[in-house]
């Protein structure tokens, strides 16, 4: 079992649907996390961080859930511009810097 | 501007090359990482260094080398031992501190024909 798993994907929605993924990690001792956006053969950029009282940025909401061990991320009324794969990262609670990535959900947003 | 940067952005190599990917940063940031990435796949960690002058092996460091003798410079050097170089290679930077996020450059695209 990977030690950061994502929904497959890819989630094909019309512009202006609510779409959800989902992010599953193994290592309880987590402590920080993360999502990430990645377009086309570019570089990650940070999407959000995710807290455990949950958090909101726009019409982007993400929560995490320590019991069951996954975080998730909500997109509002979605654009064009969302299509992207969005990567699910889980850093651990030492300071061994060391980041584990999911493998990404791709998502694509159609007029 | 603040960044980070890598060079080339493309890099076409013939099997049993060495070579080496360049990786910069003036962010001041501590700590610095290397990933892998192949097609659709998420990002593998190479190497990462928390502080100058030490680094550590990542989930797939056979086949590759670092130095890190500068704060602003973290080179990756594939070597001719790396079974399957050809992948997008991804250098990061971060404040040394668990919390916070890593800032990515644009990549390196290698080929190895």
């Amino acid at each position: 079992r990977k030690e950061v798993e994502q929904d497959p994907g890819p989630f094909n929605v019309p512009e202006g649907a609510t779409v959800a993924f989902n992010c599953t990690y193994s290592n309880s001792a987590s402590q920080s996390f993360f999502w990430y956006r990645q377009d086309c053969r570019k570089e990650p950029k940070l999407l959000m961080s995710v807290y455990s009282s949950g958090n909101e940025d726009g019409r982007f909401t993400a929560q995490l859930n320590r019991a069951s061990q996954y975080i998730s991320l909500l997109i509002r009324d979605s654009k064009l511009s969302d299509s992207a794969t969005y990567l699910c990262v889980v850093r651990p609670n030492t300071n061994a810097g060391k980041s584990t990535f999911g493998d990404g959900t791709t998502l694509t947003v159609k007029p | 501007d603040g960044g980070i940067t890598q060079s080339p952005k493309y890099l076409f190599r013939k099997e049993g090359q060495n070579v080496t990917l360049s990786c910069e940063q003036n962010l001041n940031h501590d700590a610095m990482y290397w990933y892998r990435q192949d097609p659709g796949q998420g990002l593998r960690l190479i190497y990462y260094s928390q502080i100058v002058n030490d680094f550590q092996k990542g989930d797939i460091a056979e086949g590759y080398s670092v130095s890190r003798e500068k704060k602003e410079s973290f080179p990756l050097t594939v070597t001719s031992a790396q079974k399957n170089p050809t992948a997008f290679y991804l250098c990061a930077s971060s404040i040394a501190d668990r919390a916070n996020e890593q800032f990515f450059g644009p990549g390196t695209r290698l080929t190895v024909l």
